[in-house]
């Protein structure tokens, strides 16, 4: 059974920094690429970082860019995301999930999701 | 971007009715469209991937149809545990952005 276990989540101040964990199990970690998404309160989904599956690879959202780090050890089936220079803003539940691809043109969409880490930054 | 449009922000509906969720995209993404359904407390579960193809265990009231720009998720015959807030996501490029989803709502 796939399953991926996000940890992390904290409360921690404005400015601080953190660094969430993605432990998968149940597949092959190093044969796939991976994503973290994150859901403020109340709010949508919001895509932020994608890895690919050695880690060569890597790509963000604007509104993350610069100050969060997508980063991956196939060796312990793990994912994470460095999260630095943290503001209210920053505060959501944090997803990781896993990309699958579909068909020759290799449509990417992401079939499993862990349960979510939450972040709250506040002073 | 490409920005996603979903309509409707919600929308209530009783058993056993027809549903349709539609998306659009603010440029072509041919078939790189997948549905996504979020229970409220829980993380989201795909749904409909490729614009059309059903996610396995999924039941097949769900179908999700469209290219290019415009895409619909239908529900054939709504029931009770379909309640919950539906998003689109486009995957053609980078951002891989969501509509602000479809919380429905059962009457």
């Amino acid at each position: 059974e796939v399953q991926l276990v996000e940890s992390g989540g904290d409360l921690v101040q404005p400015g601080g920094s953190l660094r969430l964990s993605c432990a998968a199990s149940g597949f092959t970690f190093s044969n796939y690429e991976m994503n973290w998404v994150r859901q403020a309160p109340g709010k949508g989904l919001d895509w932020l970082s994608y890895i690919n599956s050695d880690g060569s690879t890597t790509y963000y959202a604007d509104s993350v860019k610069g100050r969060f780090t997508i980063s991956r050890d196939n060796a312990k089936n793990s994912l994470y995301l460095q999260m630095n220079s943290l503001s209210a803003e920053d505060t959501a539940i944090y997803y990781c999930a896993r990309d699958e691809r579909a068909g020759g043109q290799r449509l990417p969409f992401l079939d499993y999701w862990g349960q979510g880490s939450l972040v709250t930054v506040s002073s | 971007d490409i920005q996603m449009t979903q309509s409707p922000s919600s929308l209530s509906a009783s058993v056993g009715d027809r549903v349709t969720i539609t998306c659009r995209a603010s440029q072509s993404i041919s078939s790189y469209l997948n549905w996504y359904q979020q229970k409220p407390g829980k993380a989201p579960k795909l749904l409909i991937y490729a614009a059309s193809s059903l996610q396995s265990g999924v039941p097949s009231r769900f179908s999700g149809s469209g290219s290019g720009t415009d895409f619909t998720l239908t529900i054939s015959s709504l029931q009770p545990e379909d309640l919950a807030t539906y998003y689109c996501q486009q995957s053609h490029s980078i951002p891989r952005t969501f509509g602000l989803g479809t919380k429905l709502e059962i009457k």
